[in-house]
């Protein structure tokens, strides 16, 4: 079966860095997103790998490597609006989306 | 600006009753999508339209069904709601279907701001 795997809840400080894991087995990969998505709203689109390595994007950035199966969303200089839900989609070989839980981030001041 | 826009963004049903949720989009994407994502969990993708081809997902319940008259809009109807269809119905649209797009092309889903479905 498919699957990804992300922690289901995570704290941090306000303006601290944080770092949100995602691991995946898919058939097949053909790009890896990250979405935003704050409380009883609609995800917002973050980012979009397909080759290793680190987009970097503002406060945001995003990790991939493909051999391990592995994404990370770094977020800097948190600020009490980052506090959402931060999911993780991977697109296997027939370009279907595969969607992870979603990670809950709670910042505090 | 809303691009994506669901109507309503509350919606209370009965047990049993059926009920209609609409989506209308102004950037003309020839794909829309229609998920279902219960608390906690990650959307659930029913069915998606490109163009005017239905596409179903094989786990979607008969109950659920789509209709889409044009280019902007698009409906969810769900004939006999149980208490397990309360949840957040997202739709997205997209520009084109992936893989059909060229590599240097990012697609992206745009969602609406989705209805919260209560089913009493």
């Amino acid at each position: 079966g498919q699957n990804i795997d992300q922690p289901t809840e995570m704290t941090a400080t306000e303006g601290a860095i944080v770092q949100i894991n995602c691991t995946y087995q898919t058939s097949g990969f053909n790009g890896l997103f990250w979405y935003q998505q704050h409380a009883g709203e609609a995800p917002t689109f973050l980012s979009y790998n397909v080759l290793d390595g680190l987009e970097e994007k503002g406060r945001f950035s995003s990790f991939l490597s493909r051999s391990k199966g592995y994404s990370y969303l770094l977020l800097k200089e948190l600020q009490m609006k980052d506090s959402a839900s931060y999911l993780c989609a991977v697109m296997d070989s027939n370009y279907q989306l595969i969607w992870g839980a979603g990670t809950k981030l709670i910042i505090k001041p | 600006d809303a691009m994506v826009i669901q109507n309503p963004r509350y919606q209370v049903t009965q047990f049993g009753k059926p009920v209609t949720l609409s989506c209308s989009q102004t950037l003309n994407h020839n794909v829309m999508y229609w998920y279902q994502q219960k608390s906690s969990q990650a959307p659930k993708l029913l069915f998606h339209y490109y163009d005017k081809d239905f596409n179903n997902e094989a786990d979607t319940p008969d109950n659920f069904q789509s209709r889409r008259p044009n280019t902007s809009f698009c409906f969810l109807d769900i004939r006999s709601p149980g208490l397990g269809d309360a949840a957040m119905y997202l739709c997205a649209t997209s520009r084109g279907l992936y893989g059909t797009l060229s590599p240097a092309t990012n697609e992206k889903l745009f969602f609406g701001s989705g209805t919260q479905l209560s089913v009493l």
